[in-house]
C-alpha cells in the first residue's frame, strides 16, 4: 500500500531554513511528480510546489517562489521540500502528497500524514 | 492564478440526508478538477479526480459532476462519518488552488 511519511518539521525562527523529506513506499516512486501541501492552523489547504517524476520540472507557489526550492532522490524514494527565509505566515502543517497519473500535469491520490512547521522567535 | 470559490462555505445536515456542494472557477479549467474530504486533525482524503471520476476505494454515494467554470460534488445519504470539511482544487494550470473548503456539520 503507499505510505508517504513525512519529518523534518519543528520550530524555526523567522528568517531561518528547514529541509522537509517525505520517504515513499508502496509504488514506483519514480514514475510519478510529487507535490507539497501546506495547511496554516485553522485554514485552508495551499498548494506549495509539484515535481515531475525525473526531477527536470519544478513549479510552485506565488507564496513561496524564490524561497523554497523542491527537489528529489529517487534513488532513496525520498522528496525534499527546502524552505528559506521563514516567516511566520509559513507555519503549518506541511503534507506530501503522490500525483495521480505518471505525467507532470494533475492532482494527487494519496497524502502524507503532515509535518508540523512553526516559525517563531 | 485561477480563483475556486466554494458555496456554501458551511452547511448543517441530518443523517441521510443528500447534501450538494458547489465550486466555480474564475475561468474555464475542463473537466481538471478534484474533490476533497478533510476531518479534524487528520490529512486530507482524495476522493473524486477528473471532476467525475472516483478515486480508488471511494463509495458510491459520492459523487461529481460539471465542466468549464462550474462543478459540483453531491453526497447521497449522509452518514456520520461523511461529516467533515470539502475542498474542490483545479489542475488545470499552474499554481494549482483549492476552494476555500465546505464544513459539513451535524444538525
Amino acid at each position: 500500500q503507499v505510505q508517504l511519511v513525512e519529518s523534518g518539521g519543528g520550530v524555526v525562527q523567522p528568517g531561518r531554513s528547514l529541509r522537509l523529506s517525505c520517504e515513499a513506499s508502496g509504488f514506483t516512486f519514480s514514475s510519478y511528480g510529487m507535490h507539497w501541501v501546506r495547511q496554516a492552523p485553522g485554514k485552508g489547504l495551499e498548494w506549495v510546489a509539484l515535481i515531475s517524476s525525473d526531477g527536470s520540472n519544478k513549479y510552485f507557489g506565488d507564496p513561496v517562489k524564490g524561497r523554497f526550492s523542491i527537489s528529489r532522490d529517487n534513488s532513496k524514494n525520498t522528496l525534499y521540500l527546502q524552505m528559506n527565509s521563514l516567516s511566520a505566515e509559513d507555519t503549518a502543517v506541511y503534507y506530501c502528497a503522490k500525483s495521480i497519473f505518471t505525467a507532470v500535469a494533475g492532482t494527487v491520490d494519496y497524502w502524507g500524514q503532515g509535518t508540523l512547521v512553526t516559525v517563531s522567535s | 492564478d485561477i480563483q475556486m470559490t466554494q458555496s456554501p462555505s458551511s452547511l448543517s445536515a441530518s443523517v441521510g440526508d443528500r447534501i450538494t456542494i458547489t465550486c466555480r472557477a474564475s475561468q474555464g479549467i475542463s473537466n481538471y478538477l478534484a474533490w476533497f474530504q478533510q476531518k479534524p486533525g487528520k490529512a486530507p482524503r482524495s476522493l473524486i479526480y477528473a471532476a467525475s471520476s472516483l478515486q480508488s476505494g471511494v463509495p458510491s454515494k459520492f459523487s461529481g459532476s460539471g465542466s468549464g467554470t462550474d462543478f459540483t460534488l453531491t453526497i447521497s445519504s449522509l452518514q456520520p462519518e461523511d461529516f467533515a470539511t470539502y475542498y474542490c482544487q483545479q489542475y488545470n494550470s499552474y499554481p494549482l488552488t483549492f476552494g476555500g473548503g465546505t464544513k459539513v456539520e451535524i444538525k
